[in-house]
This record gives structure tokens, sequence and C-alpha cells, in this order.
């Protein structure tokens, strides 16, 4: 297993377009968690998975954003009608809890929207 | 409303000296404090915690404090290399029942002029 993976690692697209982005968690996480950073900030907790289930979603995830998780294994974040305000790493993390190390993430997907 | 704070952007230190990275934090519930470390184009990768009931924690030139009552803590580290110039992430962490919930602080973005 070689941690979390996440594709593609770019994307630039045009305003109004739709967009997804995929995560492979690290196999035996049951937990798996998106979140958002923008330049000059932290990560921000978008919405978390437990198993298939999405159990919390930030108030940051607007009607445009939508997260799947089928059967439990890899995750989908789809943002449709994308604008600039969009632009950001999406960070996609896992966990095996309770842990007192927080996630393993992975690289991310920098979303370039123009 | 930010939780974790970070209240210096940026830092430089001179290779060999020690580092001292600030985070002051809000909420009294947090289970732990994580420091995750992150380089240009990659994903935060966890560095060191401490449980919220110990004022110290160490691992090798890294060293974690942290003071309860003025909720405030700090990463220490000496000796300072290059290649540890990246960007320092203060996070806090509360155990829920349904999920782990990690709170980023803005970041410091650490240099280590040789």
């Amino acid at each position: 297993d070689t941690g979390v993976s996440q594709n593609p690692r770019h994307k630039i697209t045009k305003r109004g377009q739709n967009v997804t982005f995929r995560c492979d968690p690290i196999s035996e996480h049951n937990r798996l968690y998106w979140y958002r950073q923008t330049l000059g900030q932290g990560p921000e907790f978008l919405t978390y998975f437990q198993n298939e289930a999405q159990l919390e979603k930030s108030r940051l995830l607007s009607d445009r954003f939508s997260a799947e998780r089928p059967k439990g294994s890899f995750s989908t974040l789809e943002i449709q009608r994308t604008e600039q305000g969009d632009s950001a790493m999406y960070l996609c993390a896992s966990s095996l809890a309770p842990s007192n190390y927080g996630y393993t993430f992975g690289s991310g997907t920098r979303l370039t929207v123009v | 409303d930010q939780q974790v704070k970070q209240n210096s952007p940026s830092l430089s230190v001179q290779e060999g000296r020690i580092s001292i990275l600030n985070c002051d934090y809000t909420n009294s519930m947090f289970d732990y404090f994580l420091w995750y470390k992150k380089y240009p184009a990659e994903g935060p990768t966890f560095l060191i915690s401490i449980s919220s009931i110990k004022d110290k924690n160490e691992d090798g030139r890294f060293t974690v404090f942290l003071n309860k009552s003025a909720k405030h803590l700090s990463l220490h580290i000496v000796p300072s290399q290059p290649g540890d110039s990246a960007v320092y992430f203060c996070a806090a962490l509360e155990l829920k029942t349904s999920y782990d919930k990690v709170i980023f602080g803005p970041g410091t973005s650490l240099s280590v002029i040789p």
C-alpha cells in the first residue's frame, strides 16, 4: 500500500464546467475526509465518510459540491458549475480511528478555474 | 471564528539554530494537538502530537510543549536543518464518537538558511 492516492494532481477547467476528483485511501482505513486548502490558509474540512456513509458535511460544501464513497472504498468529489472561487487544493485523507495521529493525507488535486 | 491560530506567517532561522513555532487555540475540548509539515505540491504529513493531558512530547529533533492554562503550544526543532524548510500546520484533534475532527491553523512557513 502506497498511501492515499489522489487523481488528477492538477486540473484546469473553465468556469461553469463540472469536475470530478478521485481519492483512493489506505485500504484498511474506514474513515475518509475531504479538505480544501487555499493560499495562506490551513486545510478546511469539507466532508467525512465512515465506510460508505457520509456522516458530516461542512457549511463550505455548497449544493454544487457532492461527494460519494461507493462500497466504502475510493471516494469522488464532484464540483458542478465551477466558479473561480473554487480554485484551491483539494486534499483527501484517511484514518483508522480512533487515532491520536490525525490523518494520512494524499498529495492533493490542484484545481484552477479560469 | 478561528479555533487554532498561528500568528507568525513565516519564520527564518539559521541552520543549526533552534526553530520555535507557536500556536494558540480557543477550544478546551481538544484531546490532542498535532503538527503537520507540508512541502509544496504535497499533502501535509504528520510530524508529532501531544495529548492534552501532557505538557511535553519529544521525538528526535522535534519537541512539542503544551501550556493548557495559556491555551498555547509550541514546536521546537533543534538543530534546524535546511530540509526542515516547509510550511508547518498546528492542528487540534477532538475525538468524537463518529469521527476524529481535526482543525488546522493557517500555517507558518519556516525557512532554514544554510
